[in-house]
Protein backbone atom coordinates (compact mmCIF):
# COMPACT_ATOMS: atom_id res chain seq x y z
CA UNK A 1 0.00 0.00 0.00
CA UNK A 2 1.31 3.32 -0.54
CA UNK A 3 1.68 6.09 1.75
CA UNK A 4 3.31 9.03 2.97
CA UNK A 5 4.95 10.47 5.91
CA UNK A 6 5.28 13.90 7.35
CA UNK A 7 8.04 14.98 9.25
CA UNK A 8 7.11 17.27 12.00
CA UNK A 9 3.57 17.43 13.24
CA UNK A 10 4.22 21.49 13.98
CA UNK A 11 6.67 24.38 12.68
CA UNK A 12 6.87 27.50 13.51
CA UNK A 13 8.02 30.39 11.40
CA UNK A 14 8.42 34.19 11.91
CA UNK A 15 6.68 36.33 9.12
CA UNK A 16 8.57 36.72 6.01
CA UNK A 17 10.69 33.42 6.24
CA UNK A 18 10.74 30.54 4.59
CA UNK A 19 8.10 27.50 4.85
CA UNK A 20 9.11 24.55 4.63
CA UNK A 21 7.22 20.97 5.08
CA UNK A 22 8.44 17.78 4.65
CA UNK A 23 6.26 14.83 3.05
CA UNK A 24 8.12 11.62 2.32
CA UNK A 25 6.31 8.68 0.04
CA UNK A 26 7.08 4.82 -0.21
CA UNK A 27 5.65 3.18 -3.51
CA UNK A 28 6.86 1.11 -6.34
CA UNK A 29 4.81 2.86 -9.16
CA UNK A 30 5.12 6.43 -9.72
CA UNK A 31 2.70 8.08 -7.10
CA UNK A 32 -0.10 10.38 -7.63
CA UNK A 33 0.91 13.26 -4.77
CA UNK A 34 -1.42 15.91 -3.63
CA UNK A 35 -0.42 18.63 -1.18
CA UNK A 36 -3.54 20.06 0.32
CA UNK A 37 -4.47 23.07 3.06
CA UNK A 38 -6.75 23.26 6.05
CA UNK A 39 -7.93 26.41 7.93
CA UNK A 40 -9.79 26.55 11.12
CA UNK A 41 -12.94 25.05 11.05
CA UNK A 42 -12.68 24.14 7.74
CA UNK A 43 -12.48 21.46 4.79
CA UNK A 44 -9.43 20.86 3.02
CA UNK A 45 -8.63 22.61 -0.07
CA UNK A 46 -5.83 21.47 -2.72
CA UNK A 47 -2.46 23.56 -2.62
CA UNK A 48 -0.92 21.58 -5.90
CA UNK A 49 -0.35 18.00 -7.23
CA UNK A 50 1.87 16.22 -8.99
CA UNK A 51 1.31 15.27 -12.29
CA UNK A 52 3.97 14.05 -13.96
CA UNK A 53 4.47 16.93 -16.37
CA UNK A 54 7.44 19.09 -14.66
CA UNK A 55 9.28 18.10 -11.05
CA UNK A 56 8.51 21.79 -9.43
CA UNK A 57 4.73 22.06 -9.25
CA UNK A 58 3.32 25.70 -8.46
CA UNK A 59 0.46 26.18 -6.94
CA UNK A 60 -1.89 28.86 -5.10
CA UNK A 61 -0.72 30.82 -2.56
CA UNK A 62 2.49 31.19 -3.41
CA UNK A 63 3.44 27.69 -2.55
CA UNK A 64 5.61 25.08 -4.86
CA UNK A 65 6.81 21.71 -4.13
CA UNK A 66 9.26 19.71 -5.56
CA UNK A 67 9.26 15.95 -6.28
CA UNK A 68 12.18 14.11 -6.08
CA UNK A 69 12.45 10.33 -7.13
CA UNK A 70 16.02 9.69 -5.59
CA UNK A 71 14.78 10.75 -2.80
CA UNK A 72 11.16 10.03 -2.65
CA UNK A 73 9.85 13.27 -1.82
CA UNK A 74 7.59 16.18 -2.03
CA UNK A 75 8.03 18.79 0.07
CA UNK A 76 6.80 22.03 0.00
CA UNK A 77 7.81 25.39 0.29
CA UNK A 78 6.82 28.78 0.09
CA UNK A 79 9.80 31.77 0.29
CA UNK A 80 8.09 33.85 2.35
CA UNK A 81 5.61 33.23 5.22
CA UNK A 82 2.60 35.62 5.78
CA UNK A 83 0.00 35.51 8.77
CA UNK A 84 -2.87 33.90 6.10
CA UNK A 85 -0.47 30.71 5.99
CA UNK A 86 -1.13 29.68 9.36
CA UNK A 87 -3.19 26.33 9.05
CA UNK A 88 -2.62 22.66 8.61
CA UNK A 89 -0.88 21.18 5.75
CA UNK A 90 -1.60 17.58 4.53
CA UNK A 91 0.56 15.38 1.94
CA UNK A 92 -1.76 13.12 0.53
CA UNK A 93 -0.67 9.77 -2.08
CA UNK A 94 -3.93 8.09 -4.45
CA UNK A 95 -3.22 4.39 -4.93
CA UNK A 96 -3.15 3.56 -8.55
CA UNK A 97 -4.34 0.01 -7.70
CA UNK A 98 -7.82 1.26 -6.04
CA UNK A 99 -7.78 4.74 -6.24
CA UNK A 100 -7.98 5.79 -2.55
CA UNK A 101 -6.45 8.56 -1.29
CA UNK A 102 -4.31 8.18 1.63
CA UNK A 103 -3.09 11.71 4.07
CA UNK A 104 -0.31 12.24 6.27
CA UNK A 105 -0.85 12.83 9.82
CA UNK A 106 -0.61 16.95 9.38
CA UNK A 107 1.59 19.82 9.25
CA UNK A 108 0.41 22.88 11.34
CA UNK A 109 2.00 25.94 10.84
CA UNK A 110 2.43 28.94 12.56
CA UNK A 111 3.53 32.37 12.17
CA UNK A 112 4.83 34.62 14.28
CA UNK A 113 4.34 38.46 13.69
CA UNK B 1 -23.33 25.49 -7.67
CA UNK B 2 -22.63 24.41 -3.93
CA UNK B 3 -19.96 21.84 -4.35
CA UNK B 4 -19.69 18.90 -1.56
CA UNK B 5 -22.50 19.65 1.70
CA UNK B 6 -22.61 17.79 5.13
CA UNK B 7 -25.16 17.44 7.35
CA UNK B 8 -25.44 18.42 10.19
CA UNK B 9 -22.10 20.52 10.88
CA UNK B 10 -22.39 19.07 14.89
CA UNK B 11 -23.90 16.32 16.78
CA UNK B 12 -23.74 15.16 20.21
CA UNK B 13 -24.87 11.49 20.71
CA UNK B 14 -25.20 9.15 23.34
CA UNK B 15 -23.29 5.92 23.84
CA UNK B 16 -25.49 3.06 21.69
CA UNK B 17 -27.52 6.08 19.37
CA UNK B 18 -27.68 5.18 15.75
CA UNK B 19 -27.38 8.66 13.00
CA UNK B 20 -26.67 9.23 9.69
CA UNK B 21 -24.14 12.14 8.07
CA UNK B 22 -25.80 13.42 5.12
CA UNK B 23 -23.12 13.96 1.89
CA UNK B 24 -24.69 15.41 -0.79
CA UNK B 25 -22.49 16.91 -4.09
CA UNK B 26 -23.73 18.92 -7.14
CA UNK B 27 -20.42 18.02 -9.29
CA UNK B 28 -21.74 14.87 -11.23
CA UNK B 29 -18.20 13.36 -9.52
CA UNK B 30 -18.97 9.44 -9.30
CA UNK B 31 -15.98 9.15 -6.58
CA UNK B 32 -17.05 9.89 -3.16
CA UNK B 33 -15.19 9.28 0.17
CA UNK B 34 -15.95 9.30 3.96
CA UNK B 35 -12.80 10.18 6.26
CA UNK B 36 -12.80 10.63 10.05
CA UNK B 37 -9.70 13.25 11.18
CA UNK B 38 -8.18 12.98 14.32
CA UNK B 39 -5.58 14.80 15.91
CA UNK B 40 -1.84 13.33 15.30
CA UNK B 41 -3.77 11.19 12.71
CA UNK B 42 -4.31 12.97 9.55
CA UNK B 43 -7.24 11.63 7.74
CA UNK B 44 -8.23 8.11 7.72
CA UNK B 45 -10.73 6.57 4.77
CA UNK B 46 -13.88 4.87 6.33
CA UNK B 47 -15.46 3.72 3.27
CA UNK B 48 -15.70 4.89 -0.82
CA UNK B 49 -17.71 4.69 -3.45
CA UNK B 50 -16.60 4.91 -7.57
CA UNK B 51 -19.90 5.29 -8.68
CA UNK B 52 -23.94 4.65 -7.83
CA UNK B 53 -24.05 0.94 -6.04
CA UNK B 54 -20.70 0.14 -5.96
CA UNK B 55 -19.05 1.13 -2.32
CA UNK B 56 -16.05 -0.40 -0.65
CA UNK B 57 -14.71 -0.45 2.36
CA UNK B 58 -11.65 1.76 3.46
CA UNK B 59 -8.80 2.21 6.57
CA UNK B 60 -11.34 1.90 9.29
CA UNK B 61 -15.11 0.63 8.41
CA UNK B 62 -15.97 -0.80 11.48
CA UNK B 63 -18.66 0.57 12.71
CA UNK B 64 -20.05 2.38 9.90
CA UNK B 65 -22.21 1.79 6.99
CA UNK B 66 -22.87 3.46 3.59
CA UNK B 67 -24.75 2.77 0.38
CA UNK B 68 -24.71 4.71 -3.15
CA UNK B 69 -28.09 4.61 -4.65
CA UNK B 70 -27.86 7.81 -6.36
CA UNK B 71 -24.82 9.71 -7.90
CA UNK B 72 -25.38 12.43 -5.29
CA UNK B 73 -25.71 11.39 -1.99
CA UNK B 74 -23.33 9.03 0.00
CA UNK B 75 -24.92 8.88 3.37
CA UNK B 76 -22.38 7.35 6.32
CA UNK B 77 -24.51 5.65 8.81
CA UNK B 78 -23.39 5.45 12.66
CA UNK B 79 -24.80 1.89 13.63
CA UNK B 80 -24.58 1.76 17.31
CA UNK B 81 -22.24 4.78 18.54
CA UNK B 82 -19.24 4.70 21.01
CA UNK B 83 -16.88 7.05 22.19
CA UNK B 84 -14.40 6.21 19.86
CA UNK B 85 -16.21 7.49 17.02
CA UNK B 86 -16.13 11.05 18.68
CA UNK B 87 -14.16 13.00 15.25
CA UNK B 88 -14.54 15.17 12.88
CA UNK B 89 -16.12 13.45 9.76
CA UNK B 90 -15.55 14.78 6.27
CA UNK B 91 -17.04 13.87 3.06
CA UNK B 92 -15.00 14.47 -0.34
CA UNK B 93 -15.87 13.89 -4.05
CA UNK B 94 -13.84 13.65 -7.64
CA UNK B 95 -13.50 12.91 -11.05
CA UNK B 96 -12.07 9.12 -12.11
CA UNK B 97 -8.79 9.49 -12.25
CA UNK B 98 -5.52 9.09 -10.34
CA UNK B 99 -4.24 12.60 -10.61
CA UNK B 100 -7.80 13.98 -10.18
CA UNK B 101 -8.42 16.95 -6.97
CA UNK B 102 -10.74 15.72 -4.33
CA UNK B 103 -13.15 18.25 -3.02
CA UNK B 104 -14.10 18.32 0.21
CA UNK B 105 -17.21 19.09 2.63
CA UNK B 106 -17.10 21.45 5.40
CA UNK B 107 -17.15 18.47 8.25
CA UNK B 108 -19.06 17.06 11.22
CA UNK B 109 -18.27 17.38 14.22
CA UNK B 110 -19.28 14.29 16.14
CA UNK B 111 -19.03 13.79 20.09
CA UNK B 112 -19.99 10.82 21.87
CA UNK B 113 -20.86 10.33 25.10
Amino acid sequence: AQSVTQLGSHVSVSEGALVLLRCNYSSSVPPYLFWYVQYPNQGLQLLLKYTSAATLVKGINGFEAEFKKSETSFHLTKPSAHMSDAAEYFCAVRSSNDYKLSFGAGTTVTVRA
Amino acid sequence: NAGVTQTPKFQVLKTGQSMTLQCAQDMNHEYMSWYRQDPGMGLRLIHYSVGAGITDQGEVPNGYNVSRSTTEDFPLRLLSAAPSQTSVYFCASSYPGLNTEAFFGQGTRLTVV
